[in-house]
């Protein structure tokens, strides 16, 4: 059991470009998980999928964000036309759909955005 | 709005002592509490959870209690360790998967 991974650990971009994230959940884990966390705040949701489906989207979420998880295994996120307010710490957990359902997290992306 | 609610930012403890961090909710429908742990520059790591069935889980030294009535519930840890110095995350969820954080409260365990 490796854990949650994700890629890169940190991202530095200027205001307008397109960046992509990625998660590798834990092998046997069905659920995976999108949370934000910026400075001085609790994680705050995303999105969720279980297996290949994409069951519900934050309103946090706006339509410049999307995700993916096309083999029901790793997943992307995808910032387009990136903002200030981007900036934040992307974290990615997983989950085996079982009593507990309990979420493990990745270490996270750090994006700062110029 | 903020459904879980840590309002200690902080807590100093001295080492051997026990550390008491504290956690309230407002939504009735949570049923199930988790506490995570923080490092700098890490993800959160699960330390120890409780069902709404219960009112207290022990795992060595970390103990959760859980009062429904009050919804609150606290996380004691004894005896604290300069290793415990880190932020806690309080978090809870109904009876699906979105999980609910507090803001956090950063314990600094001193020699």
């Amino acid at each position: 059991d490796t854990g949650v991974s994700q890629d890169p650990r940190h991202k530095i971009t200027k205001r307008g470009q397109n960046v992509t994230f990625r998660c590798d959940p834990i092998s046997e884990h069905n659920r995976l998980y999108w949370y934000r966390q910026t400075l001085g705040q609790g994680p705050e949701f995303l999105t969720y999928f279980q297996n290949e489906a994409q069951l519900e989207k934050s309103r946090l979420l706006s339509d410049r964000f999307s995700a993916e998880r096309p083999k029901g295994s790793f997943s992307t996120l995808e910032i387009q036309r990136t903002e200030q307010g981007d900036s934040a710490m992307y974290l990615c957990a997983s989950s085996q759909m079982d009593g507990t359902d309990t979420q493990y997290f990745g270490p996270g992306t750090r994006l700062t955005v110029l | 709005d903020q459904q879980v609610k840590q309002n200690s930012p902080s807590l100093s403890v001295q080492e051997g002592r026990i550390s008491i961090l504290n956690c309230d909710y407002t939504n009735s429908m949570f049923d199930y509490f988790l506490w995570y742990k923080k490092y700098p520059a890490e993800g959160p790591t699960f330390l120890i959870s409780i069902s709404s069935i219960k009112d207290k889980n022990e795992d060595g030294r970390f103990t959760v209690f859980l009062n429904k009535s009050a919804k609150h519930l606290s996380l004691h840890i004894v005896p604290s360790q300069p290793g415990d110095s880190a932020v806690y995350f309080c978090a809870a969820r109904p009876n699906d998967y979105k999980l609910s954080f507090g803001a956090g409260t950063t314990v600094t365990v001193r020699a």
